[in-house]
């Protein structure tokens, strides 16, 4: 089974600042993909940023990078710069290689402070 | 059409009675899912639909809901005789079906029995 774990309910951060979220998750598989979705309060979910497991490289899009760590299973997304408009309920994802149903985290809230 | 669309945007039954939400996916998008939200929450796996192949229904949960996919396109998520407990916010979200695919999802449609 695979679970996508976030221990982080809610944290705060000044504008400007930089903030780390944390995630990890759990599989026997070695091909899989891991995402970052940004829930703001219009409900709508936004794709922050991907990373495929088979990339020894970190993604990055513009302030937003991850750290991912494959042998311990952790995917945590840095956040450069808060911006006001950054704070959102924040979700880490993971599907498998051969296309599955999406398993999320239970998500962190994420308030930056002006 | 350019976004997952989903109707009606909030909705309010009373307890008992039956109620079809709607998810019109991305043009071209052959995998739709459906998740649930609770207040707060993260989202819970409903059903997934990927092109021609029998649905994963695993998440559904209980036989009061059903999802259909008509050619391929539009679907309708169907909850019988609603319980309180079935308030929560619906979340559709459609992908391609390629690898490292993102899903995208629509607004999503909350729900509220009374």
């Amino acid at each position: 089974a695979q679970t996508v774990t976030q221990s982080q309910p809610e944290m705060s951060v000044q504008e400007a600042e930089t903030v780390t979220l944390s995630c990890t998750y759990d599989t026997s598989e070695n091909n899989y993909y891991l995402f970052w979705y940004k829930q703001p309060p219009s409900r709508q979910m936004i794709l922050v940023i991907r990373q495929e497991a088979y990339k020894q490289q970190n993604a990055t899009e513009n302030r937003f990078s991850v750290n991912f760590q494959k042998a311990a299973k952790s995917f945590s997304l840095k956040i450069s710069d808060s911006q006001l408009g950054d704070t959102a309920m924040y979700f880490c994802a993971f599907s498998l290689y051969n296309f599955n149903k999406f398993y999320f985290g239970s998500g962190t809230k994420l308030n930056v402070k002006p | 059409g350019a976004g997952v669309s989903q109707s009606p945007s909030n909705k309010v039954t009373e307890k008992g009675k039956d109620v079809e939400l709607r998810c019109d996916p991305i043009s071209g998008h052959t995998a739709l899912y459906w998740y649930r939200q609770s207040l707060g929450q993260g989202l819970e796996f409903l059903i997934y639909f990927q092109g021609n192949s029998a649905p994963d229904k695993s998440g559904l949960p209980s036989d009061r809901f059903s999802a259909e996919r008509t050619g391929g396109s539009v679907s309708t998520l169907t909850i019988q005789r609603t319980q309180q407990e079935d308030s929560a916010v619906y979340l559709c979200a459609s992908s391609l079906e390629v690898t490292s695919a993102a899903a995208f999802f629509g607004q999503g449609t909350r729900l509220t029995v009374v």
